[in-house]
């Protein structure tokens, strides 16, 4: 079966370093998604892409980076970790943007 | 911007009731509305997805309604059942393809 896949599930960091979240889709969609869930905001979307060499930048983009090199990854680089990125981290995918979003189990970060 | 408010945050509810979850947000040029349901420690999972030029989608017991002139989508759940028991959320999106998400209610079904 199709699917889509985050890792790490959990990762603890210290400030100022340099993090990459892996997000992978076996579904052979063109769209994937950043987001991140914090208690009180939902998810508020970071970066998106509609296709290789494509990306866009969400309501809460900075100090984070994105490159879309393939169909199948979206990797999500957090250039100078802050404390105020500790989060909870969701990749989903679609084919269109009138499908519904595939999402990954998310990562766990947190920035000491 | 897009505001997404879900009200109430949590709600309980006997095994068996029909409740509804309510969903508003404040830009009605929205493309589509989408419910999501997520289960403690992991991701969530689609139920339904109502394009703007529809007033309704039904799967199972589930039963979804959008009504783009007042801001406001209800999700229906029929006959609920412990197995219901989770957030859910819902999420409109506006024609620049940009989801806002709600905050969620988290529902607890007693058995």
């Amino acid at each position: 079966d199709a699917e889509i896949t985050q890792s790490p599930r959990h990762k603890i960091t210290e400030t100022g370093r340099q993090v990459t979240l892996a997000c992978h889709q076996t579904w052979n969609h063109n769209n994937m998604f950043w987001y991140r869930q914090d208690l009180g905001h939902g998810l508020r979307l970071i970066h998106y892409s509609y296709g290789v060499h494509d990306t866009n930048k969400g309501e809460v983009s900075d100090g984070y980076s994105v490159s879309r090199s393939n169909t199948e990854d979206l990797p999500l680089t957090l250039e100078s970790a802050a404390s105020s990125q500790t989060s909870v981290y969701f990749c989903a995918s679609s084919e269109f943007s009138w499908e519904p979003q595939h999402f990954g189990d998310g990562t766990r970060l947190s920035i000491l | 911007k897009q505001e997404v408010t879900q009200i109430p945050a949590a709600l309980s509810v006997p095994e068996g009731e029909n409740l509804v979850l309510n969903c508003s947000f404040t830009d009605s040029a929205i493309y589509n509305l989408q419910w999501f349901r997520q289960d403690p420690g992991k991701g969530l999972t689609s139920l339904l997805l109502i394009q703007s030029s529809q007033r309704e989608q039904t799967s199972g017991r589930l039963n979804a309604s959008l009504d783009k002139s007042s801001g406001r989508s209800t999700l229906y759940i029929a006959a609920s059942q412990p197995g219901d028991s989770a957030t859910y959320l819902c999420a409109a999106m506006n024609t620049g393809n940009q989801f806002y998400f709600g905050t969620g209610t988290s529902l607890t079904v007693i058995p």
